[in-house]
């Protein structure tokens, strides 16, 4: 069966610190995969989707950024975080010629201070 | 992208009935219709999707208007583990190859009282 790790789970980091989260989905190959944000009490906000290794789709302009190293790894990256950066990350992938189920991780919550 | 409009809250009581609805008067043709739920600090869950027909499964049933510019989520019997935010999205078929993309928007609160 498939699953989908995040990590770290909790993370508290100061401004202008960097930022890398990661994501590793297992039990299939080739998924889609996305990155989303949310803000507390707010809805998902789309960050980033890809379709395939070094293929990456940015939804919104930020200070963050993703990479794709390996098939079924995501990761998630800042250089210098803000305050804005606050918020609940989830990672989720999906496959192709599917239902276009979306499958979440178990979220990473980062406080910037 | 078409959108989707929900109230931002509603309320049950255990083991009635629930009727969630959802506006989405831009759709196109190829539009699916999907509903997802959160739990707190957790991330969104998969619970129905469908087209045009009405759809059901174990977790809850999907009535399409036939015009589907709205649609319904129905939760039979709620339960206390029912309460969370339930989201409706649509999904372009289209995007199945182009890279499919999901936008959330803020959902509804279900609250469900004892």
């Amino acid at each position: 069966s498939q699953t989908i790790h995040q990590w770290p789970a909790t993370l508290v980091q100061p401004v202008g610190s960097p930022l890398s989260l990661e994501c590793t989905v297992e039990g299939t190959s080739n998924p889609n995969l996305y990155w989303y944000r949310q803000a507390a009490g707010r809805g998902l906000q789309l960050l980033f989707y890809s379709i395939g290794i070094d293929q990456i789709s940015s939804e919104v302009p930020q200070n963050l950024s993703a990479s794709r190293p390996q098939d079924r790894q995501f990761i998630l990256s800042s250089k210098k975080l803000l305050l804005s950066d606050s918020g609940f990350y989830l990672c989720a992938w999906s496959l192709l010629a599917h239902t276009g189920e979306l499958f979440f991780g178990e979220g990473s919550r980062l406080t910037v201070l | 992208d078409a959108k989707t409009t929900q109230p931002n809250s509603m309320e049950s009581n255990e083991e009635e009935p629930v009727h969630l609805p959802c506006n989405h008067s831009t759709i196109s043709g190829t539009d699916y219709i999907h509903w997802y739920r959160q739990l707190p600090s957790q991330g969104p869950e998969y619970v129905i999707h469908g087209l045009t027909s009405n759809v059901n499964n174990r977790m809850a049933s999907l009535a399409i208007a036939e015009d589907r510019k709205s649609s319904t989520l129905i939760l039979h019997r709620a339960t206390l583990r029912d309460a969370a935010v339930y989201y409706c999205i649509l999904r372009d078929v289209g995007e199945e190859t182009s890279g499919s993309r999901l936008t959330f928007g803020e959902g509804t609160q279900l609250t469900v009282n004892p």
